[in-house]
């Protein structure tokens, strides 16, 4: 079974541009995590999909980020502005169901934003 | 309060030895799943093994086990002979059942540092 697809794998912006990140899970995976990762710390998440609507973004900075997965499948993460702060790996992560403890996440690659 | 907490920022061993890398957690959920996930210098997490809060043994996966002491709120994870290819991060992680009043939201560990010595 293919993986959950991020891209792009890099990318370096000045602060007060706007960045935009893809993902798409695994076929059939219904919920869908974004997660930031400072370095040297553990993940965290940002907002969290089940289909296409959003089950908990408590964490995600909404004055300046946001996110959609309009046809739940595939979901973009955008932020705008950007500031120095936002350097991290941001993580895509699909699970089969929500409704479930024991459900394993499944991580792509991530992509490292570097914000000069 | 932290719900997952990894106190070895590093470990070192050498190779074909056995390590403990230690999560202790934090839930008064008695329905709890417990994970372990390896991340390696280029990037990607790597599910390890899992260990559910009801669950009467302890999670094995090939060289990986899972020490899982309830009582203790501790589920420590255990790789049997060492290899170079096991250095990397190792993050504990934890998602609660619904009675936690969340959506089983996965939450992690700030991780360990693993280094395998030749």
């Amino acid at each position: 079974e293919a993986g959950v697809a991020q891209s792009p794998r890099y990318k370096i912006i000045e602060k007060r541009q706007s960045v935009a990140f893809w993902c798409n899970p695994i076929s059939g995976h219904a919920t869908l995590y974004w997660y930031q990762q400072i370095l040297g710390q553990g993940p965290k998440l940002l907002i969290q999909f089940q289909n296409n609507g959003v089950v908990d973004d408590s964490q995600l900075p909404k004055d300046r980020f946001s996110a959609e997965r309009l046809k739940g499948v595939d979901s973009t993460l955008k932020i705008q502005p950007a500031k120095l702060e936002d350097s991290a790996v941001y993580l895509c992560a699909s699970s089969f169901g929500l409704s479930s403890y024991n459900s394993p996440l499944h991580f792509g690659n991530g992509t490292r934003l570097t914000v000069t | 309060a932290q719900k997952i907490t990894q106190t070895q920022p590093g470990m070192f061993v050498q190779e074909k030895e056995a390590v403990t890398l230690d999560c202790t957690y934090d839930t008064s959920d008695p329905s709890y799943g417990l994970f372990w996930y390896k991340q390696p210098s280029s990037g990607e997490m790597i599910f390890l093994i899992y260990q559910g809060s009801y669950d009467q043994q302890n999670a094995t996966e090939g060289r990986y086990s899972l020490n899982f002491q309830k009582a203790r709120k501790s589920a420590n994870l255990v790789i049997s002979a060492s290899q170079l290819g096991d250095s990397a991060m190792y993050f504990c992680a934890m998602r609660e059942g619904r009675s936690a009043g969340g959506s089983y939201i996965p939450t992690f560990g700030r991780g360990t540092s693993l280094i395998v010595h030749p």
